[in-house]
């Protein structure tokens, strides 16, 4: 599976908007991106995924780079509640496990 | 609300007493998940179930064993446990292989006395 590379921390301010980048330089044609959040003390979840083209949930926005070697997960207001561990994680969704292969992650704290 | 439940939330077992983890889920999912995650660390897959199937990841230990009795329950069994198995035990379920989303429980943390 190909990795990704993240910042270790970010800052924000409460309701401004945050940008969190990965690299994803060996990626290949048939990984999917994906994002998951930690918040302290719970279980991943999941945010948001995409291919090629950006894509938009109630929880954020994903932009995706052209030729798809980097990636970055917007999170449009920051709230308290957003401070966590973000991981951008690669999938082949045709693969015969299904796995989950977390990378250290960005740990994001927001500021009130 | 449909959801992935794990008990207990917090376990302390002593060195080397064998310890069993629950996982249970109402989603009615085909494939589920257990993850290890240790302090400061990201989760690292243990091993997963789809429907009877079991799969173990070539360097999880051979301490760690996992019973999927039917579709809602999980259990993951640590045979001897030591002080280097103290970390949060996390269960995810999804629907296939390919499903878009996982989904994951609280955790539980279990302490190595």
């Amino acid at each position: 599976d190909a990795k990704t590379t993240q910042p270790n921390s970010m800052e924000s301010n409460e309701e401004e908007p945050v940008h969190l980048p990965c690299n994803h330089s060996t990626i290949s044609g048939t990984d999917y991106i994906h994002w998951y959040r930690q918040l302290p003390s719970q279980g991943p979840e999941y945010v948001i995924h995409g291919l090629t083209s950006n894509v938009n949930n109630r929880m954020a926005s994903l932009a995706i780079a052209e030729d798809r070697k980097s990636s970055t997960l917007i999170l449009h207001r920051a709230t308290l509640r957003d401070a966590a561990v973000y991981y951008c994680i690669l999938r082949d969704l045709s693969s015969n496990t299904g796995k989950l292969i977390f990378g250290q992650g960005t740990t994001l704290q927001v500021k009130p | 609300d449909a959801m992935v439940i794990q008990n207990p939330r917090y376990q302390v077992t002593q060195f080397g007493k064998p310890v069993t983890l629950s996982c249970s889920q109402t989603l009615n999912h085909n494939v589920m998940y257990w993850y290890q995650q240790k302090s400061s660390q990201a989760p690292k897959l243990l091993f997963h179930y789809y429907d009877k199937d079991f799969n173990n990841e070539a360097d999880t230990p051979d301490n760690f064993q996992s019973r999927r009795p039917n579709t809602s329950f999980c259990f993951l069994d640590i045979r001897s446990p030591g002080l280097g198995d103290a970390a949060m035990y996390l269960c995810a379920t999804s629907r296939v292989f390919s499903a878009y989303e996982q989904y994951f429980g609280p955790g539980t943390r279990l302490t190595v006395t």
